[in-house]
């Protein structure tokens, strides 16, 4: 079966840059790429950026352009989302889920991680 | 840039009855290649989204068939033909990068 797995909750300063991975299984890493959305708390869902794991070509969102950068590591079947200089309004669960391989296929998140909250607090 | 609007926004719900969730687009949705690519996912409390319907009326593997997505164009509806407990939380269409607000079925 397909399974994506998340690193662990964090906790960081504001300022400071947090990674987080999304461990893959069950299916070619590199037939699909990764998407990753966030979900402040009590609030919807929101696409932040997408990553190709076949060849590394990334899309994102106005709004975390400069911020984000997406990874990929295929030896591992992992992808990695970094995001930088952290705000207080960044504290949100952030979820990867697989998504269409190429840019400018429609997206279609068919199967989603656990999430990973990631908690900005000085 | 596309608009999804879900309405409504809560949806309270006797078990065992019919429930419908309208999604509207600022825009067609109707892609160069001719498909509709307008999923419907589910959103358990405290658990991940899991997609429930793809390209506006196909079933996921392990849907129950009391799950039902129809439409064409702008306008867009899941229904659910028998509520059940395990039905509970927090809907959302989706089309692209673009996300509706979210609808939260509840008991009444």
């Amino acid at each position: 079966q397909v399974h994506l797995v998340q690193s662990g909750a964090e906790v960081k300063k504001p300022g400071a840059s947090v990674k987080v991975s999304c461990k893959t299984s069950g299916y070619t890493f590199t037939n699909y790429g990764i998407s990753w959305v966030r979900q402040a708390p009590g609030q919807g869902l929101e696409w932040m950026a997408w990553i190709s794991a076949y060849n590394g070509n990334t899309k994102y969102a106005q709004e975390f352009q400069g911020r984000v950068t997406l990874t990929t590591d295929i030896s591992t079947t992992t992808a990695y989302m970094e995001l930088r200089s952290l705000r207080s309004d960044d504290t949100a669960l952030y979820y990867c889920a697989r998504d269409v391989p190429a840019s400018g296929g429609k997206n279609f998140f068919d199967f989603w991680g656990q999430g990973t909250l990631v908690t900005v607090s000085s | 840039d596309v608009v999804m609007t879900q309405s409504p926004l809560s949806l309270p719900v006797t078990l065992g009855q019919a429930a419908s969730i309208s999604c509207r687009s600022s825009q067609s949705l109707v892609y160069s290649d001719g498909n509709t690519y307008l999923h419907w996912f589910l959103q358990r409390p405290g658990q991940s989204p899991r997609r429930l319907i793809y390209k506006v009326s196909n079933r996921d593997s392990g849907v129950p068939d009391r799950f039902s997505g129809s439409g064409s164009g702008t306008d867009f509806t899941l229904k659910i033909s028998r509520v059940e407990a395990e039905d509970l939380g927090v809907y959302y269409c989706v089309e692209g990068t673009h996300f509706g607000q979210g609808t939260k079925l509840e008991i009444k």
